[in-house]
């Protein structure tokens, strides 16, 4: 596609239930990063994926945090039992390599746990 | 620990004033930083970048200015228009991950018609 897609955009679910977040980065991106975005804040890096490499997990704030990428493309980001704290936008952005340059943000998917 | 922060929340300015946005970082090790622009329900979009081996760099309507002696970032914004309103994040990175941003809390610039 144009650019990097995410879904849900917005996702309301009951605490303690899973959610599943979905990326679809630009065709030829090879790395893959997720941010978290808190309300009224910054955005916080979560995990990156770059190519065939180990993916960078350092950002993920807890072990209810997963995330994967099949084939090098589309990748999904899993939060288990979910929190009231884990509300937030989680947006994915990709990158033609790893090296400085810019990233390029999907729209984000608001997540409201209630 | 590591942060990147700005001096200032908000701006508000009028049409076709000059804006700056500041940002102070604490990484020394940083030799990436860059400026996103993100408006209301979108992701935040790519304004202008600059490596640690440059002081200054221009765009169109926007130079980034970078201080390392105080580990200081800047963004001004000429002739400032109603569509530059958002909200404007600092970002700083360095050694082998880039795509690993740090980044600040953002400063809320609205411009008057």
């Amino acid at each position: 596609g144009a650019g990097v897609s995410q879904s849900p955009s917005n996702k309301v679910t009951e605490k303690g239930k899973d959610v599943e977040l979905r990326c679809d980065p630009i065709s030829g991106h090879t790395a893959l990063y997720w941010y978290r975005q808190s309300l009224g804040q910054g955005l916080e890096f979560l995990i990156y994926f770059q190519g065939n490499s180990a993916p960078d997990k350092s950002g993920l704030p807890s072990d209810r945090f997963s995330a994967e990428r099949t084939g090098g493309s589309v990748s999904t980001l899993t939060i288990q039992r979910t929190q009231q704290e884990d509300s937030a936008v989680y947006l994915c952005a990709s990158s033609l390599g790893q090296g400085p340059g810019e990233l390029f943000f999907g729209e984000g998917s608001r997540l409201t746990v209630l | 620990g590591e942060s990147v922060g700005l001096h200032l929340p908000t701006l508000s300015v009028q049409e076709g004033d000059n804006s700056i946005i500041n940002c102070a970082y604490s990484n020394s090790a940083s030799d990436y930083f860059i400026w996103y622009k993100q408006e209301s329900g979108k992701g935040p979009q790519f304004i202008i970048d600059i490596r640690s081996n440059m002081d200054k760099r221009q765009g169109q309507r926007v130079t980034v200015l970078l201080n390392k002696t105080v580990k200081h970032l800047s963004l001004q914004i000429a002739a400032t228009q109603p569509g530059d309103s958002a909200v404007y994040f600092c970002a700083n990175a360095g050694g082998t991950s880039y795509g690993k941003l740090t980044f600040g809390q953002g400063t809320i610039l609205t411009v008057h018609p």
